[in-house]
């Protein structure tokens, strides 16, 4: 079956560091993928999403590049601030207009020392 | 603008108890709708979609059960609660033709 799989468990920066939470997706199909933001006590925010090969998906700072060849979709964002601490998800979804099935990987938990 | 309102913003129930989790999604007409759980330090695991009123379909079987019974609102519940049922629950909408979800603010059970 489609699984997604984040790589770092936690990272742990200092503010304006380069910030790179790698994801890895395994897919039958040719699915979109995401990246949502979750902060404690909340309920996960989209964040962005890319939809075919070499498209890049981007919001507040945070960017990713769809890789077909290399089955990536690395979040990066060039200097963190003390407010990106969060959980991040890197997901997997096709272009279903009924299930809309989202599959998540396990998270990266980012601490930002000030 | 959107707005998805959850109820009750957290429980504590005991082993064997009936629950009854609710979601109103305003601002949107025929969204589709969707029940998500997530363990403490886990990730989201999509349980229920629904996509017009009255239809819900099952992804995982956690001995719970849903309900659609107005085009804004969906419903969880079981009649009787297990340990492993302690968690955050998360609903999400999407629109028919979009691809990504968003999802409401959660509540915490916590059965003991």
């Amino acid at each position: 079956g489609d699984s997604v799989t984040q790589t770092e468990g936690q990272v742990a920066l200092s503010e304006e560091d380069f910030l790179t939470i790698h994801c890895n997706y395994s897919a039958s199909g040719y699915p979109a993928l995401f990246w949502y933001v979750q902060y404690p006590g909340e309920g996960p925010q989209f964040l962005f999403r890319a939809s075919r090969d070499k498209e890049k998906g981007s919001s507040r700072g945070f960017e990713a590049t769809y890789d077909k060849g290399t089955t990536s979709f690395h979040l990066r964002k060039a200097s963190v601030q003390e407010s990106d601490s969060a959980v991040y998800y890197c997901a997997l979804g096709y272009m279903n207009y009924n299930q809309g099935k989202l599959i998540f990987g396990q998270g990266t938990k980012l601490s930002i020392k000030p | 603008a959107q707005t998805i309102h959850q109820w009750p913003v957290a429980e504590i129930k005991a082993v064997g108890s009936p629950l009854s989790l609710g979601c109103t999604i305003k601002g949107k007409s025929s969204p589709n709708l969707y029940w998500y759980w997530q363990a403490t330090g886990g990730t989201l695991q999509q349980l229920f979609y629904s996509i017009t009123v009255g239809q819900v379909e099952s992804v995982v079987q956690l001995n719970l059960s849903a309900s659609r019974p107005k085009d804004d609102q969906f419903i969880l519940s079981t009649e009787k609660l297990l340990l492993s049922h302690s968690g955050f629950y998360l609903c999400a909408w999407k629109r028919d033709w979009g691809y990504e979800q968003y999802f409401g603010p959660g509540t915490r059970l916590t059965v003991l």
